[in-house]
């Protein structure tokens, strides 16, 4: 069974510093790569998503995702935070077989921008 | 209007009561699912179903059942709760051949159980 770990429970930056949230799974084969944010009283937004192809994924936000397959890694980064980007970040992964269309989600990290 | 809604969107019981949980969609997505979220332990799967007469367990599903009433509605109920199912609870939607399990999450529901 596939796996997920946020090794950052929380993470605090200055707004307009640069910011990377990282993420790593536990898979056999090819993962489905997700990132989502869910900002106070809300739900999960999603930011972006890795099939296959190119490694480097943009989403909404400005934010931007890299799928290193020797790292199993898939690390979220902004260059410039903003005072909006203070959310909870989660990282999932989804898989074929007995797994298909269900996520698993990694613990999540809290981000905090200070002024 | 949101394409995912929730009802109610907080609720406080009392120990020992029946509650439900409900959940519709506007995206026309066949798969619908139910989760939890408990501080520190990001979301962990319920229940979930792939159409209106498939219904599956997930990781979590002691003490709750769920009712597929048709593609777009998807309830879950506690029959007797307890208070460590005091938790926030999403409902999310994905869709067959779309994006490879991407899921789509309602705004949640608050339920304290006293």
């Amino acid at each position: 069974a596939q796996s997920v770990t946020q090794p950052d429970i929380h993470i605090t930056v200055s707004e307009g510093a640069s910011l990377e949230l990282r993420c790593n799974y536990s898979y056999g084969a090819t993962p489905y790569l997700f990132w989502y944010v869910q900002s106070p009283g809300q739900g999960l937004q999603l930011l972006l998503k890795y099939f296959s192809g190119d490694t480097l994924v943009q989403g909404i936000k400005g934010f931007e995702a890299e799928f290193k397959r020797s790292q199993s890694s898939f690390n979220l980064r902004k260059p410039s935070v903003h005072w909006s980007d203070a959310a909870e970040y989660f990282c999932a992964v989804g898989a074929g077989g007995t797994s298909y269309g269900k996520l698993t989600f990694g613990q999540g990290t809290i981000l905090t921008v200070h002024p | 209007d949101a394409d995912v809604t929730q009802t109610p969107r907080n609720r406080i019981t009392k120990t020992g009561k029946r509650i439900m949980l409900e959940c519709s969609q506007t995206k026309g997505h066949d798969r619908m699912y139910w989760y939890r979220q408990d501080p520190g332990l990001g979301l962990r799967l319920i229940y979930y179903s792939f159409d209106v007469k498939d219904i599956n367990k997930g990781e979590i599903s002691d003490g709750y059942s769920v009712s597929r009433q048709a593609q777009a509605k998807f309830s879950l109920s506690l029959e007797s709760a307890i208070p460590n199912q005091t938790a926030l609870y999403f409902c999310a939607t994905g869709a067959t051949g779309e994006g490879k399990n991407t899921q789509y999450f309602g705004p949640g529901t608050r339920l304290t159980v006293l």
